[in-house]
Order: structure tokens, then sequence, then C-alpha cells
């Protein structure tokens, strides 16, 4: 696609549950973030995923927070029993040439737990 | 790792007046500086970058200067209008790297008073 696309736009869970977020990067892309963006807050960086290297898992808040990348495509962030403080913004972004161009985001996920 | 430092978190300049937004870096093997703005709601957009073989960029109203000697780069808007008013972020990066992380600045609040 033209972008880099996120879904669900919206998702509301209940504490306790697990919820999977998508990203699905623009076509080429070897480099993949994902982020965590409360309200009114910065980008605070999850994981860094960048052609087929391990993964730089160095951000992720707590082992109930996980994500995979398929190859160079889709990429999910999986959230298992999920806290109220998880609510927030998930912003993924992917770039070329390990940056060389900039990185483009997505529009996000709007993650509450109630 | 990398350390991306912003300055200042929140401004308000008069329409019309220039604003400045100061970034440093600690590592010096970052070469490639973004610049993203994001507005209420929306994702972060990238507005401007500027790459280490130069020292200044400029588009339109909007120009980035960087010191490499001194380590900190800067995004200057001149002649603001109201549309400027969003969160801008700074960010550094080794670009092709395979190593490279992109690290961004905590944010600084723009607002424009009529």
């Amino acid at each position: 696609g033209a972008g880099v696309s996120q879904s669900p736009s919206n998702k509301v869970t209940e504490k306790g549950k697990d919820v999977e977020l998508r990203c699905d990067p623009i076509s080429g892309h070897t480099a993949l973030y994902w982020y965590r963006q409360r309200l009114g807050q910065g980008l605070e960086f999850l994981i860094y995923f960048q052609g087929n290297s391990a993964p730089d898992k160095s951000g992720l808040p707590s082992d109930r927070f996980s994500a995979e990348r398929t190859g160079e495509s889709v990429s999910t962030l999986t959230i298992q029993r999920t806290q109220q403080e998880d609510s927030a913004v998930y912003l993924c972004a992917s770039g070329n040439r390990q940056g060389s161009y900039g990185y483009t985001f997505g529009s996000g996920t709007r993650l509450t737990v109630v | 790792g990398e350390n991306v430092e912003q300055h200042p978190s929140t401004l308000s300049v008069q329409e019309g007046d220039s604003a400045v937004i100061k970034c440093t870096y600690s590592d010096s093997a970052s070469n490639y500086f973004p610049w993203y703005k994001q507005e209420l709601g929306k994702r972060p957009q990238l507005i401007i970058d500027i790459r280490s073989n130069v020292g200044e960029k400029k588009d339109q109203r909007i120009a980035v200067t960087l010191n490499k000697t001194a380590k900190h780069f800067s995004l200057h808007i001149t002649e603001t209008q109201p549309e400027d008013s969003a969160v801008y972020f700074c960010a550094a990066s080794a670009a092709g790297s395979s190593a490279s992380k992109i690290i961004f600045g905590s944010g600084t609040r723009l607002s424009i008073r009529p």
C-alpha cells in the first residue's frame, strides 16, 4: 500500500484480556518500529525489527508484551493480560535501508483497557 | 547507545514570530536527523531532515541546522502561523548501519498565539 496501515484503529478491552495489534509496513521497508504514546506524552520505544536481524526488544516494558514480524512484512504486537496502564496509542513506523530515507508512521491503534 | 535531548518542552510564540527548538545527541556515529510534527490526535509526520554532510537545510519557512562538532541540531520556523501549533519531535540515527536505531527526543509542544 501507499502508507503504513495499522489495525484496529481503536480497541477497547477488559482488564486481563489479551490483545493483538497489527502493522502493515510500506512494501520494501526493511525496518519496522513499535512505539507507545500515552496521552500528551512522547514516543516510547518498544521494539525494532531490521530485515532478518534479531529484533531489538530493549523497550518492551514487561514480559506481557511481545512482537513478531514475518520477514519484511506484517508485524503483530501482542499484549497479554492487559492492565489499565497499557491504555495508550500504539504507533508503528517503517523505513527503508536502515532509515536512510526517513520513517513513515501509521495512524496508530488507540487501546483502552477498562 | 544514542541519547537525544530536546528543549524546550513547551514553547509559546506570537503569530508571525520565529520559533526555535534545539536537540542534542550523544552518539558521534549518528548521521541522519529527521524532525516530525504531530498535530493533535494525528500521527507524527516527517517535515524535514538533515544528513551529517550538510550544515543547514531549508524548506520554505522551516530550516534545520546541524553542528556536528557540538552534536546539536535545531529546527527554526519563521513567520509562524496558527497551523504550526503541534508537538515537534527531533530524532537521530546512524542511517546505513545495520545496528542503527532511530532515537526520538521527548518532544516540544509549540503553541502559536494569535
